[in-house]
């Protein structure tokens, strides 16, 4: 069974501190995806990464895959209150139906 | 922007009660999902569709659970007998065609079972 541990599950931090968030498992994943969730609204995908070590940015987001290709980060820099809510990472399971398998969310606070 | 519209937002029945939950994906995407996310916990998979059929299914996609799409548009989540442990939020989700594509999810429906 493929699993996702994500790290932590709740920060709470000041305006302008950087955090960072931790998506773990002992499976491969042909892809990784990182999602925001808001209160009573569906995920929405923030980014996905496919090549082992692979960086991508957005903005003050930083995602990077294991080169292994079985953990990521989600690195924010300068975090706002904007950024206040639920990440999600999700990974391609492996049967080729293109289901997605979440870790348990790490919600966040930043305080002004 | 497209976007996966879920129809009721909210939905409370009595245990027992058979619910239909509906989705209408994105037009000219081909592969459909049904997940759901008990309060306070992680998103689950629940089945997955393409072509007609169901293509895979979880371990809670027990008997009581159905999945149809009857006019090509529309994408419904039925279960038969609720039971407390239903109430949760249900997403729909679709992806297109290709590897690594991106699943867009609906608002979702909290099924509320009293």
């Amino acid at each position: 069974t493929q699993l996702l541990e994500q790290s932590p599950q709740f920060l709470s931090i000041q305006e302008g501190e950087n955090l960072t968030v931790y998506c773990n498992s002992s499976s491969v994943f042909s892809s990784l995806q990182w999602y925001r969730q808001e209160p009573g609204e569906g995920p929405v995908l923030l980014v996905t990464v496919v090549t082992g070590g692979e960086v991508k940015k957005l903005k003050r987001l930083t995602f990077q895959f294991g080169d292994a290709r079985k953990d990521s980060s989600l690195h924010i820099t300068a975090a706002q209150p904007g950024d206040t809510g639920l990440y999600l990472c999700a990974g391609d399971g492996s049967s080729n139906t293109g289901k997605l398998i979440f870790g348990q969310g790490t919600t966040l606070q930043v305080k002004p | 922007e497209p976007e996966v519209t879920q129809t009721p937002s909210h939905q409370v029945t009595q245990m027992g009660q058979e619910v239909i939950l509906r989705c209408v994906p994105i037009s000219n995407h081909l592969y459909f999902y049904w997940y759901r996310q008990i309060l306070g916990q992680k998103v689950e998979f629940l089945v997955s569709f393409y072509n007609n059929e169901i293509s895979e299914k979880s371990e809670i996609f027990d008997d009581q659970f159905s999945v149809e799409r009857p006019d090509g548009s529309n994408f419904t989540l039925k279960i038969r007998s609720t039971k407390l442990e239903d109430s949760a939020m249900y997403f729909c989700a679709s992806r297109g065609q290709g590897a690594h594509t991106e699943a867009f999810f609906g608002q979702g429906t909290r099924l509320t079972v009293v």
